[in-house]
């Protein structure tokens, strides 16, 4: 199974800074022949399912913000937030759907300083 | 609108069965693939299943594989979990979500509560 491991666990980030989120998967995602790299990030808000925020390790979905933007590839992903709003505050998992089993990360709780 | 509504959840014995539902409608349901993703109380997710749009391929998590069979019927756009020999560490919240773009989860249910306990 791919282990996708997620730093830090927790972070706290003022208003208007910026908050990055690591994931690191146990090996490559990135399928050669077509050159993408497998690997989506949600956000889960208190109280609510999880929500999908970037797919392909760097598309935005539709409808969200542009300050919310992913990078990496193969094993070693980002996803940072910048300019953090309120409503930023969740917990942020990243997983890879190049094979099964589907693997989560850990959680990364974003709150405000 | 998009929905999936999940239901079946609810307090079980330790080795007993139960089924979960996800009924869907705004979206085209067979084409797409379809999961179950739980969530523990105060952790994190968990991927249990998935199912292709035709049903003909069928993925399971090693901590559910052997006890849980996914299914769907098309003509009624429902999923459903079967989940047999349940244990206390099955017990979670269980989201059904849709898959329409080639793997991710782009559209998640509210979930419904399955607590195992004697």
């Amino acid at each position: 199974d791919i282990v996708m491991t997620q730093s830090p666990d927790s972070l706290a980030v003022s208003l208007g800074e910026r908050a990055t989120i690591n994931c690191k998967s146990s090996r490559s995602v990135l399928y050669r022949s077509n050159s993408k790299n497998y690997l989506a990030w949600y956000q889960q808000r208190p109280g609510q399912p999880p929500k999908l925020l970037i797919s392909w390790a760097s598309t935005r979905e539709s409808g969200v913000p542009d300050r919310f933007s992913g990078s990496g590839s193969g094993t070693d992903f980002t996803l940072t937030i910048s300019n953090l709003q309120a409503e930023d505050v969740a917990v942020y998992y990243c997983q890879q759907y190049y094979t099964t089993p589907r693997t989560f990360g850990q959680g990364t709780t974003v709150e405000i300083k | 609108e998009v929905q999936l509504v999940e239901s079946g959840g609810g307090v079980v014995q330790p080795g007993g069965s139960l089924r979960l539902s996800c009924a869907a409608s705004g979206f085209t349901f067979d084409d797409c693939a379809m999961h179950w993703v739980r969530q523990a109380p105060g952790k994190g997710l968990e991927w249990v299943s998935l199912i292709t749009w035709d049903g003909v391929s069928t993925y399971y998590g090693n901590s559910v594989k052997g006890r849980f069979t996914i299914s769907r019927d098309n003509s009624k756009s429902s999923l459903y979990l079967q989940m047999n020999s349940l244990r206390a560490e099955d017990t979670a919240l269980y989201y059904c979500a849709k898959d329409c773009a080639a793997g991710t989860l782009d559209y998640w249910g509210q979930g419904t509560l399955v607590t195992v306990s004697s």
